[in-house]
């Protein structure tokens, strides 16, 4: 069935560095990807998304491209902020379409 | 900018007890969601209503039950909480039922049974 593998966290790096979170899926046919951020005691927000391959999502810096190759979605910012920690979800949209399948998170912590 | 809204944040219950999680949307949705969070495993989906009066089982849906009252309210229960349903829920909604359209997350409601 479907799956989504996210890198593990914490996920700890300094101000104004280079962000890598790693995605990678199972999936048939031609899924849409995406991925949410969680900021603390909130709930899940939407942060960019991805409807077919080569396809780049991106929002306030981050960026995600669709690698079908690879089965890839790794997201990416070129320099992080402090306001940037939280929990960034990996997800795909399941065989029904509506319902999604939904990666561990990766917890990502910003030291100033 | 309300958005979704779910009470309680927090609750203790024994096992054994009875509750009901209520969630509030004011985007005129069509479509609603509950979700269950565990550490390690994503989210994992336990009921959905495609529209204002239909509710269908989820990926996980055994031991609760859900009402949609009408199109802003969809709440969930659990009739006999158990120490596996210790969890945080989501409840979240979308324009329509598919993923595409973007899900809406209200802050959560963390739940322990002991």
């Amino acid at each position: 069935g479907n799956s989504v593998t996210q890198m593990e966290g914490p996920v700890t790096l300094s101000e104004e560095a280079f962000l890598t979170i790693n995605c990678t899926y199972t999936a048939t046919g031609y899924p849409s990807l995406f991925w949410y951020v969680q900021y603390p005691g909130e709930g899940l927000q939407l942060l960019l998304k991805a409807t077919k391959a080569d396809d780049k999502g991106s929002n306030k810096g981050f960026e995600a491209t669709y690698r079908k190759e690879t089965t890839s979605f790794h997201l990416e910012k070129g320099s992080v902020q402090v306001s940037d920690s939280a929990v960034y979800f990996c997800a795909l949209s399941g065989d029904s379409n509506y319902q999604l399948i939904w990666g561990a998170g990766t917890k990502l912590i910003i030291k100033p | 900018n309300a958005g979704v809204t779910q009470t309680p944040k927090f609750q203790v219950l024994k096992t054994g007890q009875s509750m009901t999680l209520q969630c509030a949307q004011d985007m005129n949705h069509n479509s609603m969601y509950w979700y269950r969070q565990d550490p390690g495993m994503g989210l994992r989906l336990i009921y959905y209503s495609a529209s204002e009066g239909t509710t269908d089982k989820g990926e996980v849906p055994n031991g609760y039950n859900v009402s949609r009252l009408n199109k802003r309210e969809f709440s969930l229960r659990l009739e006999s909480a158990a120490p596996s349903q210790t969890s945080v829920y989501f409840c979240a909604s979308s324009e329509a039922l598919a993923a595409n359209y973007g899900y809406t997350f209200g802050s959560g409601t963390r739940l322990t049974v002991v």
